[in-house]
């Protein structure tokens, strides 16, 4: 069954350091991959989106992701934090024609001043 | 003007009751999806809806049970409530299965508390 792993439940920055929040999937078909948002107490916001069109994915407010079929990785990175990156990431997989998220056990991003 | 909406926002309720939560899109989607996050923030899909039919149900309790009275609004009714539902039951919409640039848009949750 398709599954998806989040490196690291935790991860804490300096502000303006380099977030790097790690997401491995296990699939033979490279699936649809994305990157959700959750800010405390909302719902999740698209990050980005991977559809095999482009390798390096940009998504909303600096973020950026490799899709890597070799290592099976969907790595995503944003090269200076801010203090209102502070939030729960998401990775999630779609399996072709399947219509349904699955997701990694999520990473706390935590911003220190 | 919320592209998928859920009420109510919070819900507090007895073991035992039983509760409806209710789900609109306005973005001419086709399919919709309830999906269900714990107390560990652990997110998993639910059921799902296309044009009014269920697609997808995954190993849930029949005590909850779907409904979708056109494409644009996915309910979820939940009978004799227990304290292990309580969670953040997010709606979810997307045009076919999710495959377009826009993938599939969430509402913002309703956080049911079961005591």
């Amino acid at each position: 069954a398709q599954s998806v792993t989040q490196l690291g439940s935790h991860v804490s920055v300096s502000e303006g350091a380099l977030v790097l929040l790690r997401c491995n999937y296990s699939s033979s078909v490279p699936p649809y991959l994305f990157w959700y948002v959750q800010y405390p107490n909302q719902g999740l916001q698209l990050l980005l989106k991977y559809t095999s069109a482009a390798t390096l994915v940009k998504g909303i407010n600096g973020f950026e992701a490799e899709f890597k079929k070799s290592e099976t990785s969907f790595h995503l990175t944003k090269p200076s934090a801010h203090m209102s990156d502070a939030a729960e990431y998401f990775c999630a997989v779609t399996p072709r024609g399947t219509g349904k998220l699955i997701f990694g056990q999520g990473t706390t991003l935590q911003v220190k001043p | 003007d919320t592209a998928v909406s859920q009420t109510p926002k919070y819900l507090v309720t007895q073991m035992g009751n039983d509760k409806s939560i209710k789900c609109e899109q306005n973005l001419g989607h086709d399919t919709m999806y309830w999906y269900k996050q714990d107390s560990k923030k652990f997110l998993k899909i639910m059921f799902s809806y296309n044009n009014k039919e269920l697609i997808i149900n995954e190993t849930v309790p029949n005590r909850f049970s779907p409904k979708s009275p056109d494409k644009a609004h996915l309910n979820l009714h939940i009978n004799s409530l227990e304290l292990g539902d309580s969670a953040v039951y997010f709606c979810a919409s997307s045009q076919g299965k999710g495959e377009g640039p826009r993938g599939y848009t969430f509402g913002s949750g309703t956080r049911l508390t079961v005591v």
